[in-house]
């Protein structure tokens, strides 16, 4: 079955520490997202690509950092410089545009330790 | 400029009787507007979406919502709930233009609990 998978389900970082998260898809969508979700904070958009070797910044992209380099992936770094890096982060894909909808991974949770 | 508002953040009912849970947008443009599901530790689920055809739309799991420009509003209902209905509710809108970048703004969610 086509979708989209997030890796991992759960993540731990140090302070300092750099970290990835992976978001691959296999439905053939041109274009792809991450948002992060905060409890009563709905859902806030890091970054999008909406074809390989492109991306735009969303409304909170500082201290993130992504790449487009094949059409079915799309990873996140979390860097150093984000300061409350704490969250649930979601990967989503669309046809080519949100106007057809998103189809959403299952989330990575990150945590600080 | 556009924006959601979910009235109410958390709403209980009684498994078998109406959801309803209220989405109010503003938009500059005419909207596309989206419903989502999420259910604990899990990514969103599309429920169902308007995209300026049938102003009554009809979605997965028994649920439906109506664009009313009007009142500017997007509720979405469904006529019995279900316990297995317990989730997050998202409503999300777009401009709709056919050209570059369609914003998505999401509102802030409601939970939904179902009572036995």
């Amino acid at each position: 079955d086509g979708g989209i998978t997030q890796s991992p389900k759960y993540l731990f970082r140090k302070e300092g520490q750099n970290v990835t998260l992976s978001c691959e898809q296999n439905l053939n969508h041109d274009a792809m997202y991450w948002y992060r979700q905060d409890p009563g904070q709905g859902l806030r958009l890091i970054y999008y690509s909406q074809i390989v070797n492109d991306f735009q910044k969303g409304d909170i992209a500082e201290g993130y950092s992504v790449s487009r380099e094949k059409k079915e992936s799309f990873p996140l770094t979390v860097t150093s410089a984000q300061k409350n890096p704490t969250a649930f982060y979601l990967c989503a894909s669309s046809i080519r545009t949100p106007n057809y909808g998103y189809t959403f991974g299952s989330g990575t949770r990150l945590t600080v330790v | 400029a556009q924006s959601v508002t979910q009235l109410g953040s958390h709403v209980s009912v009684s498994e078998g009787a109406l959801v309803l849970l209220r989405c109010n947008y503003s938009s500059s443009v005419p909207p596309y507007l989206f419903w989502y599901v999420q259910y604990p530790n899990q990514g969103l689920q599309l429920l169902l979406k308007y995209t300026s055809a049938a102003t009554l739309v009809k979605g997965i799991n028994g649920f439906e919502a109506e664009f009313k420009k009007s009142e500017t509003s997007f509720h979405l209902t469904k006529p019995s709930a279900h316990m297995s209905d317990a989730a997050e509710y998202f409503c999300a809108v777009t401009s709709g233009s056919s050209g570059g970048y369609q914003k998505v703004t999401f509102g802030t969610g409601t939970k939904l609990q179902v009572i036995p």
